[in-house]
């Protein structure tokens, strides 16, 4: 079956280093995938989507690459501060030729001062 | 640009009471919205699909009698959970695709308690 998976283990990082998370999916090929930033008891930031013959997207700090051979994309925040500290997800839209945006289960990033 | 309000943000209801849930798409024409769940520690799960105009599409094992939703115009769609129960508590998040289709602006979300 097709699925998209995080690591689900929160990832605690010192203020001013980069964080890298890990999103892989399998038995499908995604044409975009997209981050999306998630504080406690709000909905979804976008971020940033990458299209599955592009292999980095950069937006200030944030950079994300999408490898399809591996299947997996990775989101990396340089510089990042205690601000930065949410969960952040990983989706693709399934080839179903529908509209279904499915999320990963989030990663949790922690940045201490 | 690319704002989703909800409202309300919280609310309380009695079981067996209903419910409405307001998703509006601020600064432009949403042709589709969706409506997701989220249970505590875990990721977004998608109710429905529903494009201005027509009747919404279900996922599989989500009561369509049970969330009424209404997308009557471009900028606007309702959720209304009727006869709720305490297992419907939980948050509900829409979210709404204009053009290009493949990006997803999402409201901040409606926490709904059951008693």
């Amino acid at each position: 079956s097709q699925k998209i998976e995080q690591n689900s283990e929160a990832l605690n990082i010192q203020e001013g280093k980069t964080a890298t998370l890990t999103c892989n999916y399998t038995n499908y090929s995604p044409a975009y995938l997209q981050w999306y930033r998630q504080d406690p008891g709000r909905g979804p930031v976008f971020l940033l989507l990458i299209r599955e013959n592009e292999k980095e997207k950069r937006k200030e700090r944030l950079k994300v690459t999408f490898d399809t051979t591996l299947k997996q994309s990775l989101f990396h925040i340089t510089a990042s501060q205690p601000a930065d500290s949410a969960t952040y997800l990983c989706a693709t839209y399934m080839n179903t030729g529908f509209q279904k945006l499915v999320f990963g289960t989030g990663t949790r990033l922690l940045v201490s001062p | 640009g690319a704002v989703v309000s909800q409202h309300p943000s919280r609310v309380i209801c009695k079981s067996g009471t209903s419910v409405k849930i307001e998703c509006r798409s601020l600064d432009f024409q949403a042709t589709t919205m969706f409506w997701y769940r989220q249970f505590p520690k875990q990721s977004l799960m998608l109710m429905a699909t529903s494009n201005e105009g027509s009747k919404a599409t279900y996922e599989q094992g989500v009561e369509k009698d049970k969330f009424l939703i209404n997308h009557a115009s471009l900028t606007l769609s309702t959720l209304t959970v009727t006869s709720a129960h305490p297992e419907d508590s939980s948050f509900y998040i829409c979210s709404a695709s204009g053009r290009p289709w493949y990006e997803q602006y999402f409201g901040p979300g409606t926490r709904l308690t059951v008693t």
